[in-house]
């Protein structure tokens, strides 16, 4: 079963602008997991925060984690259209759960 | 340096066939997974390997066998395959725990007529 769920399904952007995504969940992590899935290819791990993390950084990517919210943001920066793609948060506790992913559409 | 390779990457099979999907990791990893991914659900897992000779049922193990003889291969049967297994299925391997980054394959995409 799901834990994390995504938000937006879909996203369209332009070019160079930001790209903001959301994951929600229900239960307690010990840590919280980005993925990129282009179509037709595997899952690439993106980045992971840990439960007592807040904040990481990785290139133009920022993920956010507020476990009093249960909830996560992955922020794409300046965005290019290679950045196409779909993206799945994974909620860890004892097990990797994936969520549904954002769709994201960046257009040249 | 191919990481994670799947073969083959698409099938077409008839109710009741069987077959076995191959999966090879060059990393030296010790945890292995198999995956499938349906339109609009994330991913789940089917079975898992914590090492050589080892498997567990993952959240959707019924109707799939796993095989883990050697470290770098996991191999996922379909013993009768069914419609509902029409899928994309995905293998993925970690150095460690469960819990840490997996490395994927780009998937076998499974059609059952």
């Amino acid at each position: 079963s799901q834990q994390g769920e995504e938000d937006p399904q879909a996203l369209s952007i332009q070019e160079g602008e930001n790209a903001t995504m959301n994951c929600s969940y229900k239960t307690s992590i010990n840590n919280l997991q980005w993925y990129r899935q282009n179509s037709g290819r595997g899952l690439v791990h993106l980045i992971l925060i840990r439960s007592n993390e807040r904040e990481k950084h990785s290139g133009r990517l920022r993920v956010t984690l507020d476990t009093s919210k249960k909830s996560s943001s992955l922020l794409i920066t300046a965005s290019r259209a290679a950045d196409t793609a779909s993206y799945f948060c994974a909620t860890v506790d004892n097990d990797m759960r994936f969520g549904a992913g954002t769709r994201l559409t960046v257009k040249p | 340096n191919a990481g994670v390779t799947q073969t083959p990457k698409f099938r077409v099979l008839k109710t009741g066939q069987s077959m076995t999907l191959l999966c090879a990791q060059d990393m030296n990893h010790e945890y292995m997974y198999w995956y499938r991914q349906d339109p609009g659900m994330g991913l789940r897992l089917i079975h898992y390997s914590v090492g050589e000779g080892t498997t567990a049922k993952g959240e959707v193990p019924d109707g799939y066998n796993v095989s883990r003889l050697k470290k770098q291969n996991f191999l996922l049967g379909l013993e009768s395959a069914a419609p509902s297994q029409t899928s994309v299925y995905f293998c993925a391997s970690s150095p460690l725990g469960r819990n840490q980054p997996q490395h994927f394959g780009d998937g076998t995409r499974l059609s059952i007529l």
